[in-house]
């Protein structure tokens, strides 16, 4: 069974618009939170992160929210550009897991010009 | 290297053969990782080194997969007896010291296809 789902496989947007992504989870022993970026050909890349002591956290352009009580996080962009064009993944650990991630299905996003 | 190389990036190779994908990881990266993606779904954990050992292998699928880093820098994942369910990209990454929420790079990834 899936932990860590997303449950759009797609999403589009027209620039300067917002983008939100979301993530749902189910084991409730995940206690830090990430979204990696992925280009076509390329690895993952690291993009923000939450600890579930926190309900928000903002870099730039992108805000990460965490609802534990909902087992819920999103991914806010704004304004989108077309280079945010990737598909996004949504990602979790356990305390104590060292770095072993657990990943959702991946979103991807297209930003129209 | 500035970041993690994988090699090759893709590989085609036939059901029943034996195969090994290679990772160099950030130079001084202690923790290396392999983890495998699946066409339409997100990375898998495979494998986690610390150093020349394994600390997680929970992820491997079944015996057919193996690990190695010798000497705590590369490391070569092998497929025994490809079976066409393998084909996947693998993906590697590596962190500083695998402290608890240290950042994740990632290598581009080996492309198995096993027809």
């Amino acid at each position: 069974d899936q932990q860590v789902k997303q449950n759009s496989p797609s999403l589009s947007v027209q620039e300067g618009r917002i983008s939100i992504l979301n993530c749902d989870y189910t084991n409730s022993m995940f206690d830090y939170f990430l979204w990696y970026k992925k280009y076509p050909a390329e690895g993952p890349t690291f993009l923000i992160s939450i600890s579930s002591i926190k309900d928000k956290n903002e870099d730039g352009r992108f805000t990460v929210f965490l609802n534990k009580s909902a087992k819920h996080l999103s991914l806010h962009i704004v304004p989108s550009q077309p280079g945010d064009s990737a598909v996004y993944f949504c990602a979790a650990s356990e305390d104590n897991a060292g770095n072993m991630l657990t990943f959702g299905g991946g979103t991807r996003l297209m930003v129209k010009p | 290297g500035a970041g993690v190389s994988q090699t090759p990036s893709n590989k085609v190779t036939e059901k029943g053969k034996y195969v090994e994908l290679r990772c160099d990881p950030i130079s001084g990266h202690t923790a290396l990782y392999w983890y495998r993606q699946s066409l339409g779904q997100g990375p898998e954990f495979l494998i986690y080194f610390q150093g020349t050992g394994a600390a997680d292998d929970s992820g491997l699928p079944n015996d057919r997969f193996f690990a190695v880093r010798p000497e705590g820098s590369v490391s070569t994942l092998k497929i025994q007896r490809t079976e066409r369910g393998d084909s996947a990209v693998y993906l590697c990454a590596s962190s500083e010291n695998g402290a608890t929420n240290e950042k994740l790079f990632f290598g581009s990834g080996t492309q198995l296809s096993v027809l």
